[in-house]
């Protein structure tokens, strides 16, 4: 199994700029988690879906910040306009929600800086 | 805020002696999870114990949980330089799979 698979591992931006970071998650997992991690602010939950829908988008900092999951194997988080504030590394990840185990499975991150 | 928060921040220890890290969190939980983080990667889920659970063993990963004081604790044995990353525990409130992620204990394992 290939994992889950980020794109692009890193961005580099201007302020203003419409960014968008994709996911695809293990194949078969019905969870997939956005989180964004900061040296200031450590790991924290974006939003995350099931069985493709938004359960609980609270940690979405702002509204230039959207999601979507159109399909079980592929999800968007978006940010647009884009602040120099958002430069961190976002971190997708997928689970089986329904199971014994719960464990989360994280992308290798994109890391991204808006200058 | 349901964070956990891990103690210590930082351990530098030799190869070959144990390392204990532990998390407290404020909030009841279903279960809680152990990651480790190597530099500019992802996670990687460790071990997961349930609240009905006081201690679990993986390999030279042994976890204890102590739900009346809201805490766990993360022994490695017999550490390997390979052990060198930063180690986040995760609690779980309601079985949902929704995290709350700890600030993490990274740890340096010196040859």
């Amino acid at each position: 199994d290939a994992g889950v698979i980020q794109s692009p591992r890193h961005e580099v931006t201007e302020m203003g700029q419409e960014v968008t970071l994709r996911c695809k998650p293990i194949s078969g997992h019905n969870s997939l988690f956005w989180y964004r991690q900061t040296m200031m602010r450590g790991l924290e939950l974006l939003i995350y879906f099931n069985n493709n829908v938004p359960i609980d988008d609270s940690g979405m900092p702002e509204d230039r910040f959207s999601a979507k999951m159109p399909n079980a194997s592929f999800s968007t988080l978006k940010i647009q306009p884009s602040e120099p504030r958002d430069s961190a590394v976002y971190f997708c990840a997928s689970s089986f929600s329904g199971g014994v185990s719960y464990e989360q499975y994280f992308g290798p991150g994109t890391r991204l800086t808006v200058t | 805020s349901q964070q956990g928060e891990e103690d210590p921040q930082a351990l530098s220890i030799q190869e070959g002696e144990n390392a204990t890290m532990n998390c407290s969190y404020k909030t009841s939980i279903n279960n809680l999870q152990w990651y480790r983080q190597n530099s500019g990667r992802g996670l990687v889920h460790l071990i997961l114990i349930r609240s009905n659970e006081r201690e679990k063993h993986s390999g030279r990963l042994r976890v204890t949980l102590d739900t009346s004081k809201k805490s766990s604790s993360l022994l490695i044995t017999a550490s390997r330089a390979a052990d060198t990353a930063s180690y986040f525990c995760a609690t779980d409130p309601d079985g949902a799979n929704n995290l709350f992620f700890g600030t993490g204990t990274r740890l340096t394992v010196i040859p």
